[in-house]
């Protein structure tokens, strides 16, 4: 199976700032089938970005995909306190469908 | 919109089947992938399977021969059915969409998620 790598696990970060958090293949994800997911607690994943870097309908704009082949980023711009969240990635390229171990986004 | 929602046991004892049942509503189950995923508490969404309305299956390797996914089209429902299960089938349980577009049937990926319902093998 195609397992997913996310770096950082966490990160502190400020209201206003911008992060990228890091979505690593062991393999070329077929199609540039990769996904980004929004998770809160006590709440289902929500779609962010769909095929690498294709805004999933209510997702703002302030979210952003790039990448292809093994090597994906999900940036953040201008965070919003609604932003603090678990990231997680995920390839439907090939079966079995994996997720990455998410990244936690805290406020510092 | 489509919307999602899984019902069934909260509460199953080792080595017995858990069965649980995704409701649509808002859209049709025809022409279109479902999915399970599970999430363990504190740790990341595994993907379980998924299944075509026609009644099409693909299963997660790692559930070996222990997961049976169905399609009820009459009642727009699909379902899961866990058998012989383990402590470590304790877990939030979510049913999804897959969303197609043109010739890929998993384009969008996986876009419209029940609320989930826990899960938990005890005796």
């Amino acid at each position: 199976e195609n397992a997913l790598t996310q770096s950082p696990v966490s990160l502190s970060v400020s209201p206003g700032e911008t992060v990228t958090l890091s979505c690593r293949a062991p393999e070329s994800v077929y199609g540039n089938f990769l996904a980004w997911y929004q998770q809160k607690p006590g709440q289902a994943p929500r779609l962010l970005i769909y095929a690498a870097s294709n805004r999933a309908t209510g997702t703002p704009d302030r979210f952003s995909g790039s990448g292809s082949g093994t090597d994906f980023t999900l940036t953040i711009s201008t965070l919003e306190p609604e932003d603090f969240a678990i990231y997680f990635c995920q390839q439907y390229g090939s079966s079995p469908w994996t997720f990455g171990q998410g990244t936690k986004v805290e406020i510092k | 919109q489509v919307q999602l929602q899984e019902s069934g046991p909260g509460l199953v004892n080792p080595s017995e089947t858990l069965s649980l049942t995704c409701t649509v509503s808002g859209g049709s189950i025809s022409k279109s992938y479902w999915s399970w995923v599970r999430q363990p508490a504190g740790e990341r969404p595994e993907w379980l399977g998924r299944i075509y309305s026609s009644g099409s299956t693909t299963y997660n390797p790692s559930l070996k021969s222990r997961i049976t996914m169905s399609v009820d089209m009459s009642k727009n429902q699909f379902s899961l059915r866990l058998k012989s299960v383990t402590d470590a089938d304790t877990a939030v349980y979510y049913c999804v969409r897959v969303r197609g577009y043109g010739g890929s049937p998993y384009y969008y990926g996986l876009d419209v998620w029940g609320p989930g319902t826990t899960v938990t093998v005890s005796s």
